[in-house]
C-alpha cells in the first residue's frame, strides 16, 4: 500500500533555531499534503494544507512566517519550523489524500529547549 | 460548525469483553467518516472507513462501524477486545467539497485489563 515516510520521527532543537521536518510519498505522487499538530493527550488539528508547485493554504491562526511549506515536487513536501520557541514542542504529523481515503506519515516529535 | 465529539476520553475494558467507542459528527455536507488508531510516539493507522453504501462498515484487527445519518452517529466497535488493542482512538470527518481536510475528534484512550 501508499506509504508516507516522515523524517526525522523525534528531534530536540534550542530555542530560536529552525527545524525542517520532511514527507516523503513512496510508490505514489502526493499533489497535496496535510500538515498536522498534535499536543500531548489532543486531538490532530489541521495546520496547513500544501499543494505541489503552489502556495500552502494555512488554517486560521497558523503563522505562515513561522511554518513554513514547501511542495516543490509531487513526492516531497517539507515543514520548517522557524526561530522555534517551547510552545512550539508539539507532535507534527503529514498526510495524503490516497485511494479514497488518507494515508499518515508516523509523525515528529519535537523538543524545544 | 463542522465538528466531531468523541464523548469518552478514556475507556478501560476486560481483554475479551466487547467494546463500543462513541463518535457524533456536526457536519454541513455528506460526511466522509473515518476511525483510526494512533500507538503512543506513531502515527495513525486507519481502522476503517465510509464513504457510501452498506451503513454498517468492517474493518481491520476485528473492527466495524455502523453510520447512523438520523443519529449523526458513527460508533466504532469490536466483539473482542485484545490486550494489543489499547491504543488512542480516533474518529474523523471529512467531505470531498471540503479540500479533503478531515476534523477529528477529540479522541479515546483505550485500557485493556487482563
Amino acid at each position: 500500500g501508499a506509504v508516507v515516510s516522515q523524517h526525522p520521527s523525534r528531534v530536540i532543537c534550542k530555542s530560536g533555531t529552525s527545524v525542517k521536518i520532511e514527507c516523503r510519498s513512496l510508490d505514489f505522487q502526493a499533489t497535496t499534503m496535510f500538515w498536522y499538530r498534535q499536543f500531548p493527550k489532543q486531538s490532530l488539528m489541521l495546520m496547513a494544507t500544501s499543494n505541489e508547485g503552489s502556495k500552502a493554504t494555512y488554517e486560521q491562526g497558523v503563522e505562515k512566517d513561522k511554518f513554513l511549506i514547501n511542495h516543490a515536487s509531487l513526492t516531497l513536501s517539507t515543514l520548517t519550523v522557524t526561530s522555534a520557541h517551547p510552545e512550539d514542542s508539539s507532535f507534527y504529523i503529514c498526510s495524503a489524500p490516497t485511494g479514497g481515503g488518507y494515508t499518515f506519515g508516523s509523525g515528529t516529535r519535537l523538543t524545544v529547549v | 460548525a463542522q465538528s466531531v465529539t468523541q464523548p469518552d476520553i478514556h475507556i478501560t475494558v476486560s481483554e475479551g469483553a466487547s467494546l463500543e467507542l462513541r463518535c457524533n459528527y456536526s457536519y454541513g455536507a455528506t460526511p466522509y467518516l473515518f476511525w483510526y488508531v494512533q500507538s503512543p510516539g506513531q502515527g495513525l493507522q486507519l481502522l476503517l472507513k465510509y464513504f457510501s453504501g452498506d451503513t454498517l462498515v468492517q474493518g481491520i484487527k476485528g473492527f466495524e462501524a455502523e453510520f447512523k445519518r438520523s443519529q449523526s452517529s458513527f460508533n466504532l466497535r469490536k466483539p473482542s477486545v485484545h490486550w494489543s488493542d489499547a491504543a488512542e482512538y480516533f474518529c474523523a470527518v471529512g467531505a470531498r467539497n471540503q479540500g479533503g481536510k478531515l476534523i477529528f475528534g477529540q479522541g479515546t484512550e483505550l485500557s485493556v485489563k487482563p
